[in-house]
């Protein structure tokens, strides 16, 4: 069975400092690997995935996330933060070999970056 | 942006009443799914489709139905509402690739009360 884990409810940071949301996964075979956020009264916006080559992977708003597949990890990471990177973060998985399912998600992690 | 949309945004409505959740993409997306979500907690898949006339039940017991009868469009239905129903749904959809799997596409989202 699939899933993912998001170890920490809430991550809080000051801006201008790096931030790092982690992710850990469970798939029988190898994943594709994503970061989604979601800010208030909002649908998911798609940040950033892993599919295939370069374990750093470099997305949206200035975003990154490292793959390590013996750590079974793939955390999100930003520099340097901003306030208006405030928001729920939601990492998700599918098994490569099991292209027609549908994504499964973590259960979510609050960033709140402060001034 | 996403071509995908839901309508209604927001929706309160009695018990027992008969609601339709609509959603629509535009993009020819042959996969499209709906997501269950408290606010500020983790996706629950409900149903998904991997094309017209194909549907199936997610991870999380509904009572909600669903249709595929066109490619673009992938209404919710409850037949009788109940306070238990209230939540946020969130449409989703990507396409199939052979050999790669690409991210999912989701809407704003329907914030359903029933009182």
């Amino acid at each position: 069975a699939q899933s993912v884990a998001q170890p920490e409810d809430q991550v809080n940071v000051a801006e201008g400092n790096p931030l790092t949301v982690k992710c850990t996964y469970s798939v029988s075979g190898n994943p594709y690997l994503f970061w989604y956020v979601q800010y208030p009264n909002r649908g998911l916006q798609f940040l950033l995935k892993y599919i295939t080559g370069d374990n750093l992977v470099k997305g949206s708003y200035g975003f990154e996330a490292e793959f390590n597949k013996s750590q079974t990890s793939f955390h999100l990471k930003k520099p340097s933060a901003l306030v208006s990177d405030s928001a729920l973060y939601f990492c998700a998985v599918r098994d490569r070999n099991q292209a027609g399912t549908a994504l499964i998600f973590g259960k979510g992690t609050t960033l709140s970056v402060s001034s | 942006e996403a071509d995908i949309y839901q309508t209604p945004r927001y929706l309160v409505i009695g018990t027992g009443k008969k609601i339709t959740l609509e959603c629509s993409q535009t993009m020819g997306h042959d996969k499209m799914y709906w997501y269950q979500q408290d606010p500020g907690m983790e996706l629950h898949l409900i149903h998904y489709s991997y094309g017209v006339n194909s549907t199936e039940k997610g991870d999380l017991s509904s009572e909600s139905t669903v249709s595929r009868i066109r490619t673009e469009h992938f209404p919710l239905t409850l037949e009788s509402a109940r306070p238990s129903h209230t939540s946020q749904y969130l449409c989703a959809s990507s396409a199939s690739r052979v050999g790669m799997n690409t991210e999912a596409f989701f809407g704003q989202g329907t914030r359903l009360t029933v009182v």
